[in-house]
């Protein structure tokens, strides 16, 4: 069965800092999407960032970039010059390609806080 | 804002009752998705509907069911309410999900079930 890990239950990162979120994942796919979701206090789930397994090319979006290394199923999440709006649950997230099941597994959460 | 709605935001109710989660989709989106997110146990996968046909299960309880109607909009019936059922709901809604390839998926904004 296919499993995510975030390591990190809380982290904290200066305003203008960046800050790395740790996730790995466990499956015998080859084939498959990694994603970070971010959860604010308003409790929405908001997509950061999405990551095809057959693409060697780490994804970005603006101030979020990964580190994706397939070999050693880690997928982890950078953000840059860290805004206070940052602060929230960020959650890791896999589903595989071309099953028939389409469904999220997610990992624990990390915490993040940004500081003044 | 993702474009997928859920009504209602919070629902209080006891013990043995019944109640309903309504999802919208995104316009275009033929899957929906139901995840729960509790304290204990993270995020869950309980449902995935697929242009109106039963697509997935996950760890959906025999009290819980759902439908996806001819509009695509999907309902949550959640029976003999127990305490432990108390969780944020919420429905994700993706273009595809049948098995042909994965797309992202959006999520509403929830709906809090507070069961007394």
């Amino acid at each position: 069965a296919q499993t995510v890990t975030q390591s990190q239950p809380e982290m904290s990162v200066q305003e203008a800092e960046t800050v790395t979120l740790s996730c790995t994942y466990d499956t015998s796919e080859s084939d498959y999407y990694l994603f970070w979701y971010k959860q604010p206090p308003s409790r929405q789930m908001i997509l950061v960032i999405r990551q095809e397994a057959y693409k060697q090319q780490n994804a970005t979006e603006n101030r979020f970039s990964v580190n994706f290394q397939k070999a050693a199923k880690s997928f982890s999440l950078k953000i840059s010059d860290s805004q206070l709006g940052d602060a929230a649950m960020y959650f890791c997230a896999y589903t595989a390609y071309g099953g028939s099941q389409g469904n999220l597994i997610f990992g624990k959460g990390t915490k993040l806080s940004v500081k003044p | 804002d993702s474009g997928v709605t859920q009504t209602p935001k919070h629902l209080i109710t006891a013990t043995g009752q019944r109640v309903t989660l309504r999802c919208s989709p995104r316009s275009g989106d033929l899957s929906v998705y139901w995840y729960q997110q509790s304290l204990d146990q993270g995020l869950q996968f309980l449902i995935q509907y697929y242009n109106g046909e039963e697509r997935a299960k996950g760890n959906i309880l025999e009290r819980f069911s759902a439908q996806q109607f001819p509009d695509l909009h999907s309902e949550l019936n959640l029976s003999s309410l127990e305490l432990g059922d108390s969780a944020l709901y919420f429905c994700a809604s993706s273009v595809g999900g049948a098995g042909l390839y994965q797309e992202t998926q959006y999520f509403g904004p929830g709906t809090r079930l507070l069961v007394l």
